[in-house]
């Protein structure tokens, strides 16, 4: 199972952008790269998901260059609600959604 | 917007009793899931059920759980004789097909004491 790795923790201000990598070198022709946000207390919270290129929607961005051994979450201008542990998971094409979890990365954005 | 519901949102238990933790997915969804967070830990997948089957489990899902579907809306996680490292939240999720967005319940928190 391809394993996914990104910092810990991250540090923002409100109204700035931010971006936080992923790198998932051993990443498999079938894996979507699948980003998810968690609350203190909270279910985890679809983001985005993306296979290659750019993906946007209207929460984030999701950048994946060709070798897709690596991607960027981008948040723009982050408020104090996006306070938040931010995941980056591989989906397998298995058909079932079993998503494996990482540590995430802590997300604190200050005043 | 449809969510997936979770009941109870706190649970304290003694050890060896059973459990039940329920949820209401979304409606139209067809794969159910169990996941379960450690205090301070990582998310872990515990189970996925299908057209009333499991179609996966973890390590984690052994003799002491059970998931069941009732009745066409509910999904349940039984736990048989709780033990104290069982306490942690647990979140429901659903999707309406595999390899797309999951929805999580706002989880259950349970307290084996």
């Amino acid at each position: 199972l391809a394993k996914t790795t990104q910092p810990i923790s991250m540090d923002s201000y409100e109204g700035q952008e931010v971006n936080i990598t992923c790198s998932h070198n051993n990443i498999a022709t079938n894996d979507y790269i699948t980003w998810y946000q968690q609350f203190p207390s909270q279910g985890p919270r679809f983001i985005i998901q993306g296979y290659k290129t750019k993906v946007t929607n209207e929460v984030a961005s999701l950048f994946i260059p060709a070798d897709r051994k690596s991607s960027t979450l981008s948040l723009p201008r982050v408020s104090l609600s996006d306070t938040a542990v931010y995941y980056c998971l591989l989906d397998q094409n298995t058909g079932f959604q079993k998503l494996v979890f990482g540590t995430g990365t802590r997300l604190l954005v200050s005043p | 917007e449809p969510e997936v519901t979770q009941t109870p949102s706190h649970q304290v238990t003694q050890m060896g009793q059973e459990v039940i933790l329920r949820c209401v997915p979304i409606s139209n969804h067809l794969y159910f899931y169990w996941y379960r967070q450690i205090l301070g830990q990582k998310v872990e997948f515990l189970v996925s059920f299908y057209n009333n089957e499991i179609s996966e489990k973890s390590e984690i899902f052994d003799d002491q759980f059970s998931v069941e579907r009732p009745d066409g809306s509910n999904f349940t996680l039984k736990i048989r004789s709780t033990k104290l490292e069982d306490s942690a939240m647990y979140f429901c999720a659903s999707s309406s097909r595999g390899n797309t967005e999951a929805f999580f319940g706002q989880g259950t928190r349970l307290t084996v004491v």
